[in-house]
């Protein structure tokens, strides 16, 4: 059975810095891309960036609401994905959810549960 | 960038006919999927490729896409299915995921 599961959300003030992770079991971690996807308070769902697979080049692509800010890397010896969120902002007050994809696929068919980040003073 | 457009609410009876819209520029040359979310939950993919079904997925769910228009199908609908549903597309030319702003559906 796939499941991610998200930590490391919490209460953060404006212009700090968080790393989420996603840890990932009952599929071949190394062989899938990992995206990860938001959503704000009472808000819709907002993609945030994803990184391939090894096999396609590890590398990565973000949403323009947080390049140059947020840092996707994943290690496939322990089947975990990070996001690494710099210089937080009110607006990234969030849940925030990792998924799963093939590369070559690009829908989300396996979620984590999300969690929650709050940036705030 | 890309943009879809999906209604804010849409509302059906019991055992009717529920048609989600979701607008974007010439959708219907790229592939839309869906997902359902309930609240408190996580999203869960209900078509992919514009009409097809994850298993267990109820056959009530279907999908189209053609032109500027993608639309999700909820037939028979049940009390269950009320949630929001979103669309999704990778926009292949920014290399990035879009997703509609989401419908409500509410069941009467």
């Amino acid at each position: 059975e796939v499941q991610l599961v998200e930590s490391g959300g919490g209460l953060v003030q404006p212009g700090r810095s968080l790393r989420l992770s996603c840890t990932a079991s009952g599929f071949t971690f190394g062989d899938y891309a990992m995206s990860w996807v938001r959503q704000a308070p009472g808000k819709g769902l907002e993609w945030v960036g994803f990184i391939r697979s090894k096999a396609y080049g590890g590398t990565t692509e973000y949403a323009a609401s947080v390049k140059g800010r947020f840092t996707i890397s994943r290690d496939d010896s322990k089947s975990i994905a990070y996001l690494q969120m710099n210089s937080l902002k009110t607006e990234d007050t969030a849940v925030y959810y990792c998924t799963t994809h093939l590369d070559y696929t690009y829908y989300f068919d396996y979620w984590g549960q999300g969690t929650l980040v709050t940036v705030s003073s | 960038s890309y943009v879809l457009t999906q209604p804010p609410s849409v509302s059906v009876a019991p055992g009717k006919t529920a048609r989600i819209t979701c607008g974007g520029n010439n959708i219907g040359s790229k592939s839309v999927h869906w997902y359902q979310q309930k609240p408190g939950q996580a999203p869960v993919l209900v078509i992919y490729y514009d009409s097809d079904r994850p298993s267990g997925i109820p056959e009530r769910f279907s999908g189209s896409n053609s032109g500027n228009t993608a639309t999700l199908t909820i037939s028979r609908v049940e009390a269950g299915d009320e949630a929001d549903y979103y669309c999704q597309v990778w926009d292949s030319s920014s290399d990035i995921g879009v997703f509609g702003g989401g419908t409500k559906l509410t069941v009467l």
